[in-house]
């Protein structure tokens, strides 16, 4: 079965600092992998994702994430963090007919 | 466009109830999943519903069975409720069957404490 496992429960950064946002991945065939954040009291929203091409994937609110096939690594990056973007992150894999996500990492960008 | 919306927000039920959540899917998606996200975990897949047919499920006893109308809106329904059935359940729905192209569309989901 494909699955996602995020590292980190926590991770904490100043505004204005770069920051990352780990996943690794376990698939058979080509990876197809997903970022989605969640804010307090609201549903999971889109926010990236990869399914081929580039290495580089770019998405909404200024988020980018880095697929490494060497390391199975699908990071999420931003390169100026805004407090705003304090929230819950996860990273996802199709399997089949259900997505499957990582535990979920809280992102706490303080002033 | 309408994005998913589902309803009641939140729900308090005693244990050994019966629960029926509801999901309006985005319009012109046909597909509908709901998902269990316990606090503090990532949602967990409880089944999809493809064209009102139920297409795959995770691993969820049978108590927890669902619905899809024609106008592919969605019911989720949890018989004898248990105590760690208390979550957040969120529908999301998608444009395809199996769609890896299309992300999912979450609405805001209800919260089910069960006391």
């Amino acid at each position: 079965a494909q699955s996602v496992a995020q590292p980190e429960d926590q991770v904490n950064v100043a505004e204005g600092n770069p920051l990352t946002v780990k996943c690794t991945y376990s698939v058979s065939g080509n990876p197809y992998l997903f970022w989605y954040v969640q804010y307090p009291n609201r549903g999971l929203q889109f926010l990236l994702k990869y399914i081929t091409g580039d290495n580089l994937v770019k998405g909404s609110y200024g988020f980018e994430a880095e697929f490494n096939k060497s390391q199975t690594s699908f990071h999420l990056k931003k390169p100026s963090a805004l407090v705003s973007d304090s929230a819950l992150y996860f990273c996802a894999v199709p399997n089949n007919n259900d997505m499957r996500f990582g535990a979920g990492t809280r992102l706490t960008v303080k002033p | 466009e309408t994005g998913v919306t589902q309803s009641p927000t939140h729900l308090i039920k005693t244990r050994g109830q019966q629960v029926t959540l509801r999901c309006s899917s985005q319009s012109g998606h046909n597909t509908v999943s709901w998902y269990q996200q316990a606090l503090g975990q990532g949602p967990q897949f409880i089944f999809q519903y493809y064209r009102e047919e139920e297409n795959g499920r995770g691993n969820f006893p049978p108590r927890f069975s669902g619905l899809q109308f024609p106008n592919y809106s969605s019911e989720l329904n949890v018989n004898a409720l248990e105590l760690d059935d208390s979550a957040l359940y969120l529908c999301a729905s998608s444009s395809g069957q199996v769609d890896y192209n299309s992300p999912l569309h979450f609405g805001n989901g209800t919260r089910l404490t069960v006391t």
